[in-house]
C-alpha cells in the first residue's frame, strides 16, 4: 500500500504570506495527487487535482506542483477564510490520504 | 448541480448494524462510481471502498471486508453502505464522494457506537 506523508501537521501564519504544505508518498504516484480543503463540519472541498489543476471556483491564490513522491500545495497569500484543514489524497494506486495539516493565522 | 446526499446521523448499540446511505443527483448516477471514506480524530481518513453503480460489482479496502458492505439502488440513484457488528472503534464520521476525481463528497454521516 501506498503511504503519504503530509507535513507539516500544524500551520499558523499571518495574513498576506505565502504558506506551503507538502504530501511525500512511498512510492511514485505519477502525479495522481488532489488536494482538499475541510472547514471545521463541513465536507472537504477539493482544490486542486491531478497535482497542478485548479478547480474550477477555488481562488487562484491556489496552486499545486510536483512529480514522483514529493507534492506541494501553496496558497500565495493567505486570507482569513482559509482557516481550515488541508489534505492531500493519492489515487494512483488504490486510495490513501495525508494526515491533514491544521492551518491557522496568527 | 451534482449533490451528494446522505442520511442522518446514528446512534448505535455494539453488535449492532447500520445502513447508511448517499443519495446523488445533478448526473448521470451510473456514470461515476461511489467510494466511501471514513474519518476519525485518531485515525484521519481511511478509504472503505467502492461501488460500481452500474453493475454492483465492489471492491473494499482489505481492513474493511466483513465490517462493510456496499449496495446500489440504480432506481433511486442511491448507494448504501452497511455497517456491522458494531464496536465504538466503528464511531466516525462516514463520507461517500464521487470517484473519478474524488471531485464531490457528501455531507457525511456522524456514526456514534455507545451502549
Amino acid at each position: 500500500d501506498i503511504q503519504m506523508t503530509q507535513s507539516p501537521s500544524f500551520l499558523s501564519a499571518t495574513v498576506g504570506d505565502r504558506v506551503t504544505i507538502n504530501c511525500k508518498a512511498s512510492q511514485n504516484i505519477n502525479k495522481y495527487l488532489n488536494w482538499y480543503q475541510q472547514k471545521l463540519g463541513e465536507a472537504p472541498k477539493r482544490l486542486i487535482y491531478n497535482t497542478n489543476s485548479l478547480q474550477t471556483g477555488i481562488p487562484s491564490r491556489f496552486s499545486g506542483s510536483g512529480s514522483g513522491t514529493d507534492y506541494t500545495l501553496t496558497i500565495s497569500s493567505l486570507q482569513p477564510e482559509d482557516v481550515a484543514t488541508y489534505f492531500c489524497l493519492q489515487h494512483n494506486s488504490g486510495l490513501t490520504f495525508g494526515s491533514g495539516t491544521k492551518l491557522e493565522i496568527k | 448541480q451534482v449533490q451528494l446526499q446522505q442520511s442522518g446521523a446514528e446512534l448505535a448499540k455494539p453488535g449492532s448494524s447500520v445502513k447508511i446511505s448517499c443519495k446523488a443527483s445533478g448526473y448521470t448516477f451510473t456514470s461515476y462510481y461511489i467510494s466511501w471514506i471514513k474519518q476519525t480524530t485518531g485515525q484521519g481518513l481511511e478509504y472503505i471502498g467502492y461501488i460500481n453503480t452500474g453493475s454492483g460489482g465492489t471492491n473494499y479496502n482489505e481492513k474493511f471486508k466483513g465490517k462493510a458492505t456496499l449496495t446500489v439502488d440504480k432506481s433511486s440513484s442511491t448507494a448504501f453502505m452497511q455497517l456491522s457488528s458494531l464496536t465504538p472503534d466503528d464511531s466516525a464520521v462516514y463520507y461517500c464522494a464521487r470517484r473519478g476525481g474524488f471531485d464531490y463528497w457528501g455531507q457525511g454521516v456522524m456514526v456514534t457506537v455507545s451502549s
